[in-house]
């Protein structure tokens, strides 16, 4: 089945360490995006990508970090620098990005603590 | 600035209906989106309404447009206790590539 895969389900972070969130599609999608969710704030866009080996910053990407070296794959690093990580973490992929025609699919998201 | 705006929570007792609101301050002339949240997991695309639409209906989902007031509403039919869930609006930005999530309704549905 097509999907979007993200990995791990749970993920702890000790203090001054980076951390990866994975996500992968087999949708053949060219966009994909990371989201951040906190209790009662909704989703806020961290990055996205529009293509292999592009991407651009979303609403809160400082202290985060991705890259896109391949269409099914788009990484999320969690750096140091992002002083509360804890949160929901979700991964989407649609189409295209900017063809609001097409609905983004999500993945089953990733939740981050801090140890 | 774009916003979309919803109601935090929303009892109903199992069997009556549900009504979720949402309102969006702009949004370009296209689709408009409702996903689903179940605990712990993704969102789910529940259903959608293109913009030249009053109401859309897909079994017990009807979808309300009143473009002219930019308020959107998802009314689950007889609700069950399966429908509690966070459920989210959504709206393609007017000016950017990008889809603005409302905050998110916590429907609880009680027996």
């Amino acid at each position: 089945d097509g999907g979007i895969t993200q990995s791990p389900k749970y993920l702890f972070r000790k203090e001054g360490q980076n951390v990866t969130l994975s996500c992968e599609q087999n949708l053949n999608h060219d966009a994909m995006y990371w989201y951040r969710q906190d209790p009662g704030q909704g989703l806020r866009l961290i990055y996205y990508s529009q293509i292999v080996n592009d991407f651009q910053k979303g609403d809160i990407a400082e202290g985060y970090s991705v890259s896109r070296e391949k269409k099914e794959s788009f990484p999320l690093t969690v750096t140091s620098a992002q002083k509360n990580p804890t949160a929901f973490y979700l991964c989407a992929s649609s189409i295209r990005v900017g063809d609001s025609n097409q609905p983004q699919h999500f993945g089953d998201g990733t939740r981050l603590s801090i140890l | 600035g774009e916003d979309v705006e919803q109601s935090l929570f929303l009892s109903v007792r199992e069997g009556d209906s549900s009504v979720i609101n949402c309102t969006y301050t702009d949004s370009s002339s296209t689709y408009l989106y409702w996903y689903k949240q179940e605990p712990g997991a993704g969102l789910q695309l529940l259903t959608y309404i293109f913009s030249n639409m009053d109401m859309k209906q897909d079994q017990r989902l009807t979808v309300l447009l009143n473009k002219k007031d930019k308020h959107l509403s998802l009314r689950i039919a007889d609700t069950q206790t399966g429908d509690s869930a966070i459920y989210f609006c959504a709206a393609p930005s007017y000016n950017t590539d990008k889809l603005i999530f409302g905050t998110g309704t916590r429907l609880q549905v009680f027996p």
